[in-house]
């Protein structure tokens, strides 16, 4: 089974701030990788596919990178609405989430 | 506009057994593959099965593999996830989800069912 391992755990940061979230996997996953962000209480959403492309109506303030084993999501200037935890997710075999990052007002 | 609303939840002893339904609109269930995904209480997201559009692959998470079974009714715009020999651990909120190409990320998601499992 591949293993989705995200860092950190907790981010606290300020509206503005430049914000990145690392995702490892335990194996190659070529780009086969998505990121969510969810909001308590609700349904994750769908933010970036294919680890770079950017989902239907997600700001460009989000961008995701990397490949192989390593990616990135990045938030280039923090949003009050950006205040949620993140999960990265492959589907090159199955389907695995990471274990989430909440980023937190600092 | 593309819903997925979960039914089906609710408080079941262990050993019980639920059936989740999740009934699509505003596309065509029949194009699309879906998922079933979970979150226990405070943690993460753990996808749990997946049928492609014409009910011809499943797969399944080895944590349910054997006690669930996921379906599909396409002419009733319906999915399905039978739950059987229930565990305390398996208290969560279950989504249903719509898989964006055969195989990939997971693109609409229903609000969820809470099934909490408990004597």
């Amino acid at each position: 089974d591949i293993q989705m391992t995200q860092s950190p755990s907790t981010l606290s940061a300020s509206v503005g701030d430049r914000v990145t979230i690392t995702c490892r996997a335990s194996q190659s996953i070529s780009t086969w990788l998505a990121w969510y962000q969810q909001k308590p209480g609700k349904a994750p959403k769908l933010l970036i596919y294919k680890a770079s492309n950017l989902e239907s109506g997600v700001p460009s303030r989000f961008s995701g990178s990397g490949s192989g084993t390593e990616f990135t999501l990045t938030i280039s200037s923090l949003h009050p609405d950006d205040f949620a935890t993140y999960y990265c997710q492959q589907y090159n075999h199955y389907w695995t989430f990471g274990q989430g990052t909440k980023v937190e007002i600092k | 506009e593309v819903q997925l609303v979960e039914s089906g939840g609710g408080l079941i002893q262990p050993w019980g057994s639920l059936r989740l339904s999740c009934a699509a609109s505003g596309f065509t269930l029949s194009d699309y593959s879906m998922s079933w995904v979970r979150q226990a209480p405070g943690k993460g997201l753990e996808w749990l099965s997946y049928i492609s559009s014409s009910s011809s692959t499943i797969y399944y998470a080895d944590s349910v593999k054997g006690r669930f079974t996921i379906s599909r009714d396409n002419a009733q715009n319906s999915l399905f996830l039978q739950m059987t020999r229930l565990r305390a651990e398996d208290t969560a909120v279950y989504y249903c989800a719509r898989v964006t190409t055969a195989a990939g990320p997971l693109d609409n998601w229903g609000q969820g069912t809470l099934v909490t499992v408990s004597s």
